[in-house]
């Protein structure tokens, strides 16, 4: 069975300062894993996905991924925060059709002037 | 428009009413997702379309909750005999590709089962 745990339920930083959202997983195979940003009144928007590829996954709007077999994580990086990133984050793992996505329960990051 | 389209935005239900949702994919889009949001919580899985055929259904709640896509692209969401556990936001999704590699995802309609 295939699952995902986000440590955090909220994330505070100042802008300008590293981010830093950890996501566990749980996986029967070899899982592909995604971060999606969910904006206030916006769709959910893919920020980035790994799929046996690299194992550093670059996004967009600077946010970076690294999967880490050993440990089970997929946490989400950007150098320096904007207050545009404030949002709420999902990590997710797919099944291994792509039928079907497993959300975790998402970090809210604020970002702090 | 070039998003998935999801209507209504917002739906308010008496209990024991029945409701539709609809959505409306990505023009050329295989692959149909339903998905639910309750408060302060992740999505779960409803059910799965590749073009009409409905592959995975197994996510529905209950048998009250049903969804079809007749000819391949909008889809309906329908819950008969709304129930307060029922308010949630329902998100639509489509992806290019079978399976969900690349989905994208509607605005969602927020329904509120008074």
């Amino acid at each position: 069975a295939q699952s995902v745990t986000q440590l955090d339920s909220h994330v505070s930083v100042s802008e300008g300062t590293p981010v830093l959202l950890r996501c566990n997983y749980s996986s029967s195979y070899s899982p592909s894993l995604f971060w999606y940003v969910q904006h206030p009144n916006k769709g959910l928007q893919l920020l980035l996905k790994y799929t046996s590829a690299a194992t550093l996954v670059k996004g967009i709007n600077g946010f970076e991924a690294e999967f880490k077999k050993s440990e089970t994580s997929f946490h989400l990086t950007k150098p320096s925060a904007h207050m545009s990133d404030a949002a709420e984050y999902f990590c997710v793992v797919s099944d291994d059709n792509f039928n079907k996505f497993y959300f975790g329960s998402g970090t809210k990051l604020n970002v702090k002037p | 428009g070039a998003g998935v389209s999801q209507s209504p935005r917002y739906k308010v239900a008496k209990r024991g009413q029945d409701v539709a949702l609809r959505c409306d994919p990505i023009s050329g889009h295989v692959s149909l997702f339903w998905y639910q949001q309750a408060l302060g919580q992740g999505p779960e899985f409803l059910t799965y379309f590749q073009n009409e055929a409905q592959l995975d259904k197994s996510g529905l709640p209950s048998d009250r909750f049903f969804a079809e896509r007749p000819e391949g692209s909008v889809s309906t969401l329908k819950i008969q005999r709304t129930q307060q556990e029922d308010s949630a936001v329902y998100l639509c999704a489509s992806s290019f590709l079978k399976g969900a590699n690349e989905a994208f995802f509607g605005q969602g309609t927020r329904l509120t089962v008074v």
